[in-house]
């Protein structure tokens, strides 16, 4: 069975600063990777994902996630954070071809001083 | 922007007693999944529904869960005898095609406490 893991459960940035928000799993086959977030009093919602191709992708709000398979990873990333980036961030997987679930790994809750 | 709504925002209920979850998931979505988050902890997966059944459950999904698409629209979630381990935010998620090629749109979640 797959796992993830989220190696930050809390950080704390001003604004400006870059931001990377580490993500690791565990499974021997074909994923899809996905990064959720959840505003505060929000639903989740689908930052990016990976499926395949180019292992840099880009998604919504200025993020993007690198995909490194040799080291099981994908690392969100942001150049420059803003106020209203503060959410939790979850890293998900879905084992291709072993059904529909999404594994999530622990949530890492970010929030960005003003 | 079409959504995915739970209702009720928030259950409280007595240790024993049935609790329905309800979600209205997006209208041309064709999978339906349950997920939960004990306080503190990960999001789990629970269940998934297509074509009027489940298609595929964790071990967490045992006998005191079911799930339901009563009509076109509503898809729940019933515990049948809430324990105090029940206690937990409960999310209900959908997507158009099957979870390899498709994203999952979330709920707000249900916040269900058990006392």
């Amino acid at each position: 069975a797959q796992s993830v893991s989220q190696h930050n459960h809390h950080v704390i940035l001003s604004e400006a600063a870059s931001l990377e928000l580490g993500c690791n799993y565990s499974y021997g086959g074909t994923v899809n990777l996905f990064w959720y977030v959840q505003y505060p009093g929000q639903h989740l919602q689908l930052l990016l994902k990976y499926f395949s191709g180019d292992p840099l992708v880009k998604g919504i709000k200025g993020f993007e996630a690198e995909f490194i398979k040799s080291k099981f990873s994908f690392n969100l990333r942001k150049p420059s954070v803003q106020w209203s980036d503060t959410a939790e961030y979850f890293c998900a997987v879905n084992a291709v071809n072993a059904g529909n679930m999404l594994t999530f790994g622990g949530g890492t809750r970010l929030m960005v001083k003003p | 922007e079409p959504e995915v709504t739970q209702t009720p925002s928030h259950q409280v209920t007595q240790m024993g007693q049935e609790v329905i979850l309800r979600c209205v998931p997006i209208s041309n979505h064709l999978y339906f999944y349950w997920y939960r988050q004990i306080l503190g902890q990960k999001v789990e997966f629970l269940v998934s529904f297509y074509n009027n059944e489940i298609s595929e459950k964790s071990e967490i999904f045992d006998d005191q869960f079911s799930v339901e698409r009563p009509d076109g629209s509503n898809f729940t979630l019933k515990i049948r005898s809430t324990k105090l381990e029940d206690s937990a935010m409960y999310f209900c998620a959908s997507s158009e095609l099957e979870g390899s090629g498709s994203e999952a749109f979330f709920g707000q979640g249900t916040r269900l406490t058990v006392v």
